[in-house]
């Protein structure tokens, strides 16, 4: 089967502009993750989609983050305007749905640099 | 969701078991002990999952503790390609309201040739 996509794999922006990163899950997988990857930290998790309804969003900063998913399949995270401590690996998950705990499946990521 | 302890880095001979610990003091009944592993500039890639039996699949095998509070996970014939930063996470399995994973900041693991 396919594996997570996303785009763009890198992006460089300057502070104060906005961004925004795609993510399509792997078919059929209802619940859909974005995580923010900081250098030499593991991932956190940013948000959590069930379907197209939000189940977590506790770590994500709303003043400047947002992310949708529409449909319920795939899903967009923006950020605006960026700030210099924003530079990290975006990384998109999915699992499925009625598996319950079951393993999570990740992309490749995306890199933003902000100047 | 419990905290895991685990050494910032570790190295092992190509061809050699590679063996992972990681402490869970903490552990709730109902929590399970999770392995990701991330190559470099890739997504986390699961590895195994367990509750309180050892379980084995093709990548590797885990090994826990009768009172939980620690495992390991071992790779039988460590290979280059197996360079990675290894992660420990415990969280509710099945039946959580989320499926929720906290990373720590992991074992990188450098295979040695």
């Amino acid at each position: 089967e396919a594996g997570v996509a996303q785009s763009p794999r890198y992006k460089i922006i300057e502070k104060r502009q906005s961004v925004a990163f795609w993510c399509n899950p792997i078919s059929g997988h209802a619940t859909l993750y974005w995580y923010q990857q900081i250098l030499g930290q593991g991932p956190k998790l940013l948000i959590q989609f069930q379907n197209n309804g939000v189940v977590d969003d506790s770590q994500l900063p709303k003043d400047r983050f947002s992310a949708e998913r529409l449909k319920g399949v795939d899903s967009t995270l923006k950020i605006q305007p960026a700030k210099l401590e924003d530079s990290a690996v975006y990384l998109c998950a999915s699992s499925p749905e009625l598996r319950g705990g079951y393993e999570q499946y990740f992309g490749p990521g995306t890199r933003l640099t902000v100047t | 969701d419990a905290k895991t302890t685990q050494p910032p880095s570790m190295d092992c001979a190509e061809g050699r078991a590679a063996n992972l610990p990681c402490n869970h003091s903490t552990i709730s009944g109902n929590e399970y002990v999770y392995w990701y592993r991330q190559i470099h500039s890739q997504g986390p890639q699961y590895i195994i999952h367990g509750l309180k039996n050892n379980e084995t699949n093709e990548m590797a095998s885990l090994i826990i503790t009768e009172d939980r509070k620690s495992s390991t996970l071992i790779l039988p014939h460590a290979t280059l390609r197996d360079t990675a930063v290894y992660y420990c996470i415990v969280r509710v399995g099945y039946g959580g309201a989320t499926n929720k994973l906290i990373f720590g900041t992991g074992t990188l693991l450098a295979v040695q040739p």
